[in-house]
């Protein structure tokens, strides 16, 4: 079974500032890591997600997210956030290749990010 | 607009009764997952079709049931709703069973029990 701990569950930040969302999951074999956006009253969109390869992924409005399989972590980032990027953040996990789970996701509690002008 | 249809957007009903709840997939994609959100339990799987078949059950209800039908749209049944299943219920597919493959989220159907 997995589990994922998001560490924060509120982050107000500044416009053009730089934000971290914390990340930790738990799990007996091997995974893939998503993150997924939720802005008000809309269903969950994918950002980013590490399948295998490259350890640092990154979406197209800027945001990153580094794989760190000793720290069991998904930490996600941005250099420079914006208004818009005021959402609900949610980190996923999925079992790795091989598994048995058919893909279902299991997430993290979310973290609000709150841009402020 | 991730090309998965959920209906209907809003429900309001009182204890003790049953809806249903739709959920259109991506055209193409076999697999339909539903997920609850709740504020104190967050976002749980409840439970996985793919092409007509059950294949993976999260925390389900025995009060809740699911099925796909052949033309791969699917219905969550919730009977003898309580309280506490007031949630945002969503839907989502993916072509296949992998976890590889991106889940594409529905709009969600908020439930509220009165």
């Amino acid at each position: 079974a997995q589990s994922v701990t998001q560490l924060d569950s509120q982050v107000p930040v500044f416009e053009e500032a730089p934000v971290e969302l914390r990340c930790n999951y738990s799990s007996s074999v091997s995974v893939y890591l998503f993150w997924y956006v939720q802005y008000p009253n809309q269903g969950l969109q994918l950002l980013l997600k590490y399948l295998s390869g490259s350890t640092l992924v990154e979406s197209i409005n800027g945001f990153e997210a580094e794989f760190n399989k000793s720290q069991t972590s998904f930490h996600l980032r941005k250099p420079s956030v914006h208004i818009s990027d005021t959402a609900e953040y949610f980190c996923a996990v999925s079992e790795g290749a091989g598994g048995t789970s058919y893909g279902k996701l299991t997430f993290g509690q979310g973290t609000i990010l709150t841009v402020h002008p | 607009d991730s090309g998965v249809t959920q209906t209907p957007k809003h429900l309001i009903t009182a204890t003790g009764q049953r809806v249903t709840l739709r959920c259109s997939p991506r055209s193409g994609d076999l697999s339909v997952y539903w997920y609850q959100q709740s504020l104190d339990q967050g976002l749980q799987f409840l439970i996985q079709y793919y092409n007509g078949e059950e294949r993976a059950k999260g925390n389900i209800l025995e009060r809740f049931s699911a099925q796909q039908f052949p033309d791969l749209h699917s219905e969550l049944n919730l009977s003898s709703l309580e309280l506490g299943d007031s949630a945002l219920y969503f839907c989502a597919s993916s072509v296949g069973t992998s976890g590889v493959r991106e889940q594409f989220f529905g709009p969600g159907t908020r439930l509220t029990v009165l």
